[in-house]
């Protein structure tokens, strides 16, 4: 089953822009990490936000994390075309480096 | 560094066939992962390699097999092919094993079709 779940499922922008998709999960995590999937590639590391902390930045993006709620949010900044892509949330439970991923957002940047 | 390279990308079997999916990393990584992605869906773990000479099932490992060949090398078996098994296959891996530095490394994907 799905550790963690998206939302929304799809999202549509307009270049300049700012993205935010959440990220819900069922379980006690030690960190939580964000990935991109271009179409047909395979997914590519984005941040980390280990469980003690609340807030990362890296670049255009800033993502949070709330233990109590059990979520998660990541936010694109000023959103370019090259941001068209689908985002998945992956969660370490701290079980031999297993990740555990979403269903994922899928972002539309339009010029 | 060629990361994680995976063969071979596409590839169209009959019911009940059998093949084995190759995926090798440079990087010297200590756990290896494979994963199928389904349409519209994210990820699930069929078998995982947490060392060399160990492996472990995943969420989906029923009609697969895996070898941890060496360090460097993880491979996927289907002994005998079901349309159930039409999907994309990743192969990844990550350095340490410990929560603090486990960002996962992908390969480009097998796209497997049964028919």
């Amino acid at each position: 089953s799905q550790q963690g779940e998206e939302d929304p499922q799809a999202l549509s922008i307009q270049e300049g822009e700012n993205a935010t998709m959440n990220c819900s999960y069922k379980t006690s995590i030690n960190n939580l990490q964000w990935y991109r999937q271009n179409s047909g590639r395979g997914l590519v590391h984005l941040i980390l936000i280990r469980s003690n902390e609340r807030e990362k930045h890296s670049g255009r993006l800033r993502v949070t994390l709330d233990t109590s709620k059990k979520s998660s949010s990541l936010l694109i900044t000023a959103s370019r075309a090259a941001d068209t892509a689908s985002y998945f949330c992956a969660t370490d439970t701290g079980t031999a480096s297993k990740l555990t991923f979403g269903t994922g957002t899928r972002l539309q940047v339009t010029l | 560094n060629a990361g994680v390279t995976q063969t071979p990308k596409f590839q169209v079997l009959k019911t009940g066939q059998s093949m084995t999916l190759q995926c090798a990393q440079d990087m010297n990584h200590n756990s290896m992962y494979w994963y199928r992605q389904d349409p519209g869906m994210g990820l699930r773990l069929i078998y995982y390699s947490a060392s060399e000479g160990t492996t472990d099932k995943g969420e989906v490992p029923n009609g697969y097999n895996v070898s941890r060949l060496n360090k460097r090398e993880f491979s996927l078996r289907l002994e005998s092919a079901a349309p159930s098994q039409t999907s994309v296959y990743f192969c990844a891996s990550s350095g340490s094993g410990t929560s603090a530095h486990n960002e996962q490394f992908f390969g480009p994907g097998t796209r497997l079709t049964v028919l």
